[in-house]
């Protein structure tokens, strides 16, 4: 069964600390995502990949960083938590281009890992 | 700026009757619309998706439909059942294929009484 797997599924962190989510797929796929998910706000790109070594900046990347140094594996980077990046936070991945099987488009998503910053 | 909207945040529908779901755009450069079903505690799933040269596709009970002019899709569950009870999410794509960068909706609650 294909997976996107997120480290933790709950954390706790206090203000100022440096966080490390974590994000691996086991699929080959080429592009990898991180999103929030907050109430009334839906889902929100915070950074994207395309290739390893690649990162764009997705919609609200302030406050965050991101790592892809192996193709399965893409980091998100909380440099400094805050109170405000309390949320929950979901990696996806999916295949480049187009093609092949309908199942082969859109995304594959991880479980999520709910963040409090105290 | 909300490129994708879904005005509705919850919706409640009786078991066997049709739900239909709503989302507006506003960027006229999204060429692909996808709809994903989240459950709580787990990620989105993708359930249903249309290119912007069809208006309908249809698989099995769910059936999205698309109006360009309007930048209007609506998501159809027919006929709804207990286990469609579930967070939806509209989500759009100025690639040809869905899966690059996704701008989703804020999402809507079906909640499907028995």
């Amino acid at each position: 069964d294909v997976k996107v797997t997120q480290s933790s599924r709950y954390l706790v962190k206090r203000t100022g600390e440096k966080v490390f989510l974590e994000c691996v797929q086991d699929m080959d796929h080429e592009n990898m995502f991180w999103y929030r998910q907050d109430p009334g706000l839906g889902l929100r790109l915070i950074y994207f990949s395309y290739d390893v070594k690649m990162k764009e900046k997705g919609d609200i990347p302030e406050g965050y960083s991101v790592s892809r140094e192996k193709k399965e594996r893409f980091s998100l980077i909380l440099e400094s938590a805050s109170t405000n990046q309390t949320s929950m936070y979901l990696c996806a991945s999916s295949f480049a281009g187009g093609g092949g099987a309908l199942s082969n488009y859109g995304y594959t998503f991880g479980s999520g890992t709910r963040l409090t910053v105290v | 700026d909300q490129q994708v909207k879904q005005n509705s945040p919850s919706l409640s529908v009786q078991e066997g009757r049709i739900s239909i779901l709503n989302c507006d755009y506003t960027n006229s450069m999204f060429d692909y619309f996808l709809w994903y079903k989240k459950y709580p505690a787990e990620g989105p799933t993708f359930l249903i998706s249309i290119s912007s040269i069809k208006d309908k596709n249809e698989d099995g009970r769910f059936t999205v439909f698309l109006n360009k002019s309007a930048k209007h899709l609506s998501l159809h569950i027919v006929p709804s059942q207990p286990g469609d009870s579930a967070v939806y999410f509209c989500a759009a794509s100025a690639g040809s294929f869905g899966n690059e960068k996704l701008t989703f909706g804020t999402g809507t609650r079906l909640t499907i009484i028995p």
